[in-house]
């Protein structure tokens, strides 16, 4: 148990559908991140935020909205996804030392 | 482009013998270096932090760093069976940021 939790654990969804996923973290860290896992590529950053802001964007289509209404919640809002979209989506927090520890992830299917 | 490489394995190692695990990296401004265990189905977890040239050393585990060579490594001593996971390296790439490895799988055979 790191103190960040991710809810749900596993989704599925149609292409047209929207949904959210939820991060909380439980360690008083001001800056939080999604990542989106593959099968065989690296981790890739998707957003990042320090104290509610938006301070990264990696290139990631606008179908991925995030939200972070204060600095220990962060949401990843899902809408008109692709079957590619499929992965298991992370969320971390950081401390001073730039450690990052992650949540257990979200497995989302689109089908 | 920031780049962090390793080798994606399986890295085969008999119960009780030394893992070496290995990983470069481009960005020669980078100052934090992390080890991250993921086993499979499973979340990355932080198990060894480094950010000066050395040994670092928790435990079973021994981080090496070498900054002129851009070089880091991993070494778990005593291997055993629950060791068996994907090992990734992260580097800072800028301060809030990390870029990550692809991975290298090793395999503890009893």
């Amino acid at each position: 148990e790191t103190g960040v939790t991710q809810t749900p654990r596993h989704l599925v969804m149609g292409m047209t559908n929207k949904k959210s996923l939820k991060c909380e973290q439980h360690l008083g860290h001001n800056a939080m991140y999604w990542y989106k896992q593959s099968a065989k590529k690296p981790l890739e950053l998707m957003f990042v935020y320090n104290f509610k802001e938006q301070t990264e964007n990696n290139s990631v289509p606008s179908r991925f909205s995030p939200e972070c209404p204060n600095s220990s919640h962060l949401f990843l809002h899902l809408h008109t996804l692709q079957p590619e979209d499929s992965a298991l989506y992370l969320c971390a927090s950081r401390t001073g030392a730039n450690e990052q520890f992650f949540g257990p992830g979200t497995r989302l299917t689109v089908l | 482009q920031k780049e962090v490489e390793q080798n994606s394995g399986p890295l085969s190692v008999p119960e009780g013998a030394i893992a070496s695990l290995n990983c470069t990296y481009s960005d020669r401004g980078s100052q934090s270096f992390f080890w991250y265990r993921q086993y499979s189905g499973k979340s990355p977890e932080l198990i060894m932090s480094i950010y000066s040239n050395g040994d670092k050393e928790d435990g079973r585990f021994t981080a090496q760093l070498n900054k002129a060579s851009q070089y880091v490594s991993l070494l778990i001593r005593d291997s055993q069976p629950s060791d068996s996971a994907t090992y990734l390296c992260a580097v800072n790439s800028r301060y809030s940021t990390l870029t990550f490895g692809k991975g290298t799988m090793l395999l503890v055979s009893p």
